[in-house]
């Protein structure tokens, strides 16, 4: 079974509007790690984003915030006042603490419309 | 901050040939993934290393080995290379027990096989 799915292929979005990336997960441990991270065009892999399975607030970075909902398991990138820059594939990963392994999801590719 | 290098940043080689990578990691990080992504796909995990011994394996072929040295530094060998092993390589590193357990992503290396 699919450890992450993320649903949109690709996203448009208005510059300065704001956009939300789906991303669900799967998994029967209790104590987990979710991350987003960005990949430019150039290639690297930038982290964004994290939320602990037990916190209970959102997480917050700047304009990227983490629409966590456990019981759905979900975990939502929302980006907010979008920028040029913002364009990118953006992958949703999960870590379990059993193994030593991280599962990404497949992807959404975010492209900002002037 | 020192981050994940990794080298060489481009190769590329002829059918059949051998490529090795090195990755070095973060300071202090114990624990060293490989990933391979090709082109307009998601990372997939191939291998990795928790205090210089391997902790779990992914997909990765039996014609490729890895390794992780005293020095933590990693290396992936690609023998009897194909086409299909065209892709970004990426390495990536973390402190295992610390409580995020983000990967830090190296900028990837790029193969190309002709």
């Amino acid at each position: 079974a699919q450890k992450i799915t993320q649903t949109q292929p690709g996203m448009f979005v208005q510059e300065k509007e704001a956009v939300t990336l789906d991303c669900t997960y799967d998994t029967s441990d209790q104590s987990y790690g979710l991350f987003w991270y960005k990949q430019p065009s150039s290639g690297e892999m930038i982290f964004l984003i994290y939320q602990g399975s037990y916190d209970e607030q959102n997480a917050t970075e700047g304009r990227y915030s983490l629409n966590f909902q456990k019981a759905r398991k979900s975990a939502n990138l929302v980006i907010s006042a979008s920028q040029l820059g913002d364009s990118a594939m953006y992958f949703c990963a999960m870590r379990e603490p059993t193994g030593n392994q991280f599962y990404f999801g497949t992807g959404t590719s975010l492209t900002v419309i002037p | 901050a020192a981050g994940v290098i990794q080298s060489p940043r481009h190769l590329i080689k002829e059918k059949r040939e051998t490529a090795t990578l090195k990755c070095y990691p973060i300071p202090r990080h114990d624990t060293v993934y490989w990933y391979q992504q090709g082109p307009g796909q998601d990372p997939q995990f191939l291998i990795s290393f928790y205090e210089k011994m391997q902790s779990d394996k992914g997909s990765i072929p039996d014609r490729f080995s890895a390794q992780q040295f005293s020095d933590y530094h990693s290396e992936l060998n690609m023998s009897s290379l194909e086409l299909g092993d065209s892709a970004l390589y990426f390495c990536a590193s973390s402190f295992f027990e610390r409580a995020h357990g983000e990967l830090f992503f190296g900028e990837g290396s790029r193969l190309t096989v002709l």
